[in-house]
């Protein structure tokens, strides 16, 4: 299998303009996280799926950031409008099932800059 | 609110030293504990993980405890090597929540092992 696959690798924009991350997870995984990850906090869990479905956002920092899993094959994060407070490694995480053996692969990550 | 500590928080070694990375976590009602490695610039990788009901696991070099009643783990990499170089995170899954997946990570330990 390809893993968990990001894009875009990385990215740099302006203030104030829309970002949008994307994800496909491992196939055959039912869950799908995204976590951000800075110097100062670390990894965070922003919002998870199950089945396509969101089922915690508590993560999500304001309303600016939105995530979407339209199918079992596609996820985005989109920020907007961006904020140099943004600038981080957005990760982007998949499982399969809901028991403790269970193993989460992390895709290789989207950096965000904002300027 | 599951606070999860990792010390040290970098480590410098020769070659072929056995080592140790401490992982303690406030809560001890946790499902499992994970150990991660992220090398620079890219995502994280699995090493181990460790149920709520086990004591140890061991891949290869690297052998995991938990302790759980204490909120303590332990990795332990045996004859280290100039490519065991990374970064080293700690995870754990709380009990009683929605999602296995659903990570608390300590901060790392940046583990540099010089020839």
């Amino acid at each position: 299998d390809a893993g968990v696959i990001q894009s875009p690798r990385h990215e740099v924009t302006e203030m104030g303009q829309e970002v949008t991350l994307r994800c496909k997870p491992i196939s055959g995984h039912d869950y799908l996280f995204w976590y951000r990850q800075t110097m100062m906090r670390g990894l965070e869990l922003l919002i998870y799926f199950n089945n396509n479905v969101p089922i915690d956002d508590s993560g999500m920092p304001e309303d600016r950031f939105s995530a979407k899993m339209p199918n079992a094959s596609f996820s985005t994060l989109k920020i907007q409008p961006s904020e140099p407070r943004d600038s981080a490694v957005y990760f982007c995480a998949s499982s399969r099932g809901a028991r403790p053996g269970n193993t989460i692969y992390f895709g290789e990550g989207s950096w965000l800059t904002v300027v | 609110k599951q606070e999860v500590t990792q010390i040290p928080a970098a480590l410098s070694v020769p070659e072929g030293e056995n080592l140790v990375l401490n992982c303690s976590f406030t809560d001890s009602a946790i499902y499992n504990l994970q150990w991660f490695r992220q090398d620079p610039g890219k995502g994280l990788t699995s090493l181990l993980l460790i149920q709520s009901s086990q004591r140890e696991q061991t891949s290869g070099r690297l052998n995991a405890s938990l302790d759980k009643s204490s909120g303590r783990s332990t990795l332990y990499i045996a004859a280290s090597q100039p490519g065991d170089s990374a970064t080293y995170l700690c995870a754990v899954v709380n009990a009683g929540g929605t999602s296995y997946g659903k990570l608390t990570f300590g901060q790392g330990t940046i583990l540099t092992v010089h020839p």
